[in-house]
């Protein structure tokens, strides 16, 4: 059981590239999210899917993109990456209504030159 | 919208004392829960303790222990016999209950830097 896990970990891009960070769970979770960590920020939302099939914007979507493409996997996609963006990407999961807890995966660190 | 407020920036605490940590939060929310997370330098979220704001005794988990207090909006978390490995930032965090729709996201504080001298 590995839980949620992201691909890469590390990843430097130059300003106006693309990519698509990677999010698998294996716990049979409903609801997915992404976070974008910060320095002095906290965890800010940027999409998140209450459940396979659909999507939906947090607080800080413009310059992203997601797909929720199956119940396992959500990945969230830079069209064109801007150095605003160069941050840690959290993906996290949660079962639903009766428990409460969100599980993260071990972060994405992204550098946008 | 919800606020979650964490006004210590950083704390320092010697090894085997207590220390606490404190988070502040605005909702108009009756229903809710509160969680404090742990990163260490590893950068893996890890969740430290719950509190569902419709219990009124305070949350425990061996070390770890919260002061809920529900009217003045304020959720503490005290570390006791304070550990090298208990080094990390801490941040709180609010998820609305399960009445109020299918968005459980968390809103988190601007987290507490804890340092734990020898």
């Amino acid at each position: 059981n590995a839980g949620v896990t992201q691909t890469p970990k590390f990843q430097v891009l130059k300003t106006g590239q693309s990519m698509t960070l990677q999010c698998a769970q294996d716990m049979n979770h409903n609801s997915m999210y992404w976070y974008r960590q910060d320095p002095g920020m906290g965890l800010r939302l940027i999409y998140y899917s209450a459940s396979e099939g659909t999507t939906d914007k947090g607080e800080v979507p413009n310059g992203y993109n997601v797909s929720r493409l199956n119940k396992r996997e959500f990945s969230l996609r830079l069209e064109s990456a801007a150095p605003s963006q160069t941050s840690v990407y959290f993906c996290a999961s949660i079962r639903g209504r009766a428990l409460p807890e969100q599980y993260f995966g071990p972060g994405t660190r992204l550098t946008v030159t | 919208a919800q606020t979650v407020t964490q006004s210590q920036p950083e704390m320092s605490v010697q090894e085997a004392e207590t220390v606490t940590l404190s988070c502040t939060y605005d909702t108009s929310e009756s229903d809710y829960y509160l969680f404090w997370y742990k990163q260490p330098p590893s950068r893996q979220m890890i969740l430290v303790i719950r509190q569902e704001a419709y219990k009124q005794q305070n949350a425990t988990e061996n070390r770890f222990s919260v002061n809920f207090q529900k009217a003045a909006k304020s959720f503490s978390l005290k570390i006791s016999d304070s550990q090298l490995g208990d080094a990390a930032m801490y941040f709180c965090a609010y998820r609305r209950g399960n009445s109020g729709g299918s968005n459980y996201k968390l809103t988190f504080g601007k987290g507490t830097l804890l340092t734990v001298n020898p």
